[in-house]
């Protein structure tokens, strides 16, 4: 069965500091990887993916995420964090191999950037 | 402006009423999508349209009814719902591409009294 884990609940990062969000996958196929973030009262925005190539891949905002085929993870990482940037990530899968619609998303994780 | 608009933001309704939630979308996209979100819960993932078609119906209780009348609208028909109901349903459209992210409406709040 398909299923993404985010292991942290909340995360807590200093502005200018550089933040990781974690995020590890199980799927029966190959992936494909979504970021979303998701500020308050709204709905979830789509930040980067990873559908093939380069395993490390740039998106909105400064965020970057690098996909691990061996340890089955994609974790989201800014050099360096802003207070803006505190809300809810989530993390998501869709299973190439089996197509379809059906995208598993994580948990959430929530970032907190102090001034 | 997120190209996917859902109607009422906020909803309080009893147990024993009917409403629908509405969702329409201006981005040319030809999947339409209902979640449910619940605090430190994933997303549950109900229903999936494809070109007014469903796709994905995901084992959700009868007393939440899905339309989609053309490929722009997405209707989710509520009545008899129980307290455990109340969440943030979000409505979502892609292109018809298992590759292509999501863009998501702010949801609707429903609250079951």
């Amino acid at each position: 069965a398909q299923s993404v884990a985010q292991p942290e609940d909340q995360v807590n990062v200093a502005e200018g500091n550089p933040l990781t969000v974690k995020c590890t996958y199980s799927v029966s196929g190959n992936p494909y990887l979504f970021w979303y973030v998701q500020y308050p009262n709204r709905g979830l925005q789509f930040l980067l993916k990873y559908i093939t190539g380069d395993n490390l891949v740039k998106g909105s905002y400064g965020f970057e995420a690098e996909f691990n085929k061996s340890q089955t993870s994609f974790h989201l990482k800014k050099p360096s964090a802003l207070v803006s940037d505190s809300a809810l990530y989530f993390c998501a899968v869709r299973d190439r191999n089996t197509g379809g619609f059906k995208t598993i998303f994580g948990a959430g994780t929530r970032l907190f950037v102090k001034a | 402006e997120t190209g996917v608009t859902q109607t009422p933001r906020h909803l309080v309704m009893g147990m024993t009423n009917k409403k629908s939630l509405k969702c329409e979308q201006h981005l040319g996209h030809n999947a339409m999508y209902w979640y449910k979100q619940s605090a430190k819960k994933p997303l549950e993932l109900m229903f999936v349209y494809s070109l007014e078609e469903r796709v994905e119906n995901n084992s959700v209780p009868s007393r939440f009814s899905p339309e989609c009348p053309n490929s722009s609208h997405l209707f989710l028909h509520l009545h008899t719902l129980q307290p455990e109901d109340s969440a943030l349903y979000l409505c979502a459209s892609s292109p018809d591409s298992s590759n292509q992210p999501q863009h998501f409406g702010d949801g609707t709040r429903l609250s079951i009294l």
